[in-house]
């Protein structure tokens, strides 16, 4: 069974608009990550996160983790073409922190 | 940042023969690296971990024997795949972990993937 579920699968929107992506999991998460990745291409590293409640924003993008550290999202302000990709959260199930599990990814479509 | 190679980038062989991917780390030292397939429009599935000087662990369902994985230096990991079949054709990703983060903090830094199609 999928261990993180992220929604939607796709994402179509048109430039200037606001996002959002969730990732969701049934279990405590040590760590949680998001990368994004053009087609056919590596991973691009875009926020971790570890605590409870916490908050981290780079440039347009934000990423927050709720208190059970079970959800996360990711928000994208004011989206620019140079946004589409896929978007990937991958969690740490284990405080030694090794496998990375990831979600099935969200496909972004930005439209100018 | 850290950057993470991945040779060759496209490779395409025949059914049968076997196929060697490089994955380096080109700014750090990597004791440990993980080995990714991915298929079209599917998430990342992790192999196996490779641990420099160490036998690599390997996820259920992925045969050891068909996919050998050496990490012989902090900075290189090889994924071979032998006897190679139409079935393997993929997007193998590798990701590096930085030596030196001993904490829980796990950021991996991921190679640019390799596209491999077996005829």
């Amino acid at each position: 069974s999928q261990e993180l579920e992220q929604s939607p699968q796709s994402l179509i929107v048109q430039e200037g608009k606001n996002l959002t992506i969730n990732c969701t999991s049934s279990k405590t998460l040590y760590g949680l990550y998001w990368y994004k990745q053009k087609y056919g291409e590596g991973l691009i590293f875009l926020m971790m996160l570890q605590k409870g409640g916490e908050e981290k924003s780079h440039e347009k993008i934000t990423a927050k983790l709720d208190e059970k550290k079970q959800q996360s999202s990711l928000h994208i302000t004011a989206s620019q073409p140079s946004h589409a990709g896929i978007y990937l959260c991958g969690a740490d199930r284990e405080t030694s922190g090794s496998r990375l599990t990831f979600g099935e990814g969200t496909q972004l479509t930005v439209n100018p | 940042g850290a950057v993470v190679s991945q040779h060759p980038s496209r490779v395409i062989c025949k059914s049968g023969t076997s196929v060697k991917i490089e994955c380096r780390s080109l700014d750090f030292q990597a004791t440990t690296m993980f080995w990714y397939r991915q298929f079209p429009k599917q998430s990342l599935m992790l192999m196996a971990t490779s641990n420099e000087g160490s036998k690599a662990t390997y996820e259920q369902g992925v045969e050891k024997d068909k996919f050998l994985i050496n990490h012989a230096s902090l900075t290189l990991s090889t994924l071979t795949v032998t006897s190679a079949h139409p079935e393997d054709s993929s997007f193998y990703i590798c990701s590096a972990r930085e030596a030196r983060l001993l904490s829980s903090y796990n950021e991996q830094f991921f190679g640019p993937g390799t596209r491999l199609t077996v005829l």
